[in-house]
């Protein structure tokens, strides 16, 4: 059964920096595009960033560029996101979600969610 | 960026019920559509994507239908554990979300 377990999530005050991880199981992690989802408490989602098979490719929603940073690891079967120069407006559930395979965009599974609360 | 607008925000029905959720493109994005379920505290999960092609393991009640700006998704005998929020989403450019549209049973 596929798995994404995040970890990471925690209380940060503005300014600060945070990493998250995402663990992979149940499928060959190296195989497929992989995306940071986030959604803010009691609010819709907002897709934050992508990552190709390889790691050559990125994209990010426009509010965070030049602030997070996302990696993976394909040994390691794990996706990453560094969050920095963090802002209350970051505060959200943070999913990770793989790429249904040969479907651009289409976002299957998803991990259970990590919370990163940006406060003073 | 592409705006996705549902409605409505949420709604009421009972079991048994045929439900319909529309979701509207702020421009044309062909069958590039997928719709995803969320319960409380849970992640989203997929229903259906490209308008139309149901998701393996989900019920057959569930289906997606439209093109263009204008989209559907349809249950088609309300079951007690679909209460959830359901979530449209474009794939045709860098992806972006509806608001989202509250079932209670």
């Amino acid at each position: 059964e596929m798995h994404l377990v995040e970890s990471g999530g925690g209380l940060v005050q503005p300014g600060g920096s945070l990493r998250l991880s995402c663990v992979a199981s149940g499928f060959t992690f190296s195989s497929y595009e992989m995306n940071w989802v986030r959604q803010a408490p009691g609010k819709g989602l907002e897709w934050v960033s992508y990552i190709s098979r390889s790691g050559s490719t990125i994209y990010y929603t426009d509010s965070v560029k030049g602030r997070f940073t996302i990696s993976r690891d394909n040994a390691k079967s794990s996706l990453y996101l560094q969050m920095n120069r963090l802002r209350d407006e970051d505060t959200a559930v943070y999913y990770c979600a793989r790429q249904k395979e040969q479907l651009v965009w289409v976002f299957d599974p998803w991990g259970q969610g990590t919370l990163v609360t940006v406060s003073s | 960026d592409i705006q996705m607008t549902q409605s409505p925000s949420s709604l009421s029905a009972s079991v048994g019920d045929r439900v319909t959720i529309t979701c509207r493109a702020s421009q044309s994005i062909s069958s590039d559509l997928n719709w995803y379920q969320q319960k409380p505290g849970k992640a989203p999960k997929l229903l259906i994507f490209d308008a139309s092609s149901l998701q393996g393991g989900v019920p057959s009640r569930f289906s997606g239908s439209g093109s263009g700006t204008d989209f559907t998704l349809t249950i088609s005998s309300l079951q007690p554990e679909d209460s959830a929020t359901y979530y449209c989403q474009q794939r045709y450019s860098t992806p972006t979300f509806g608001q989202g549209t509250k079932l209670e049973i």
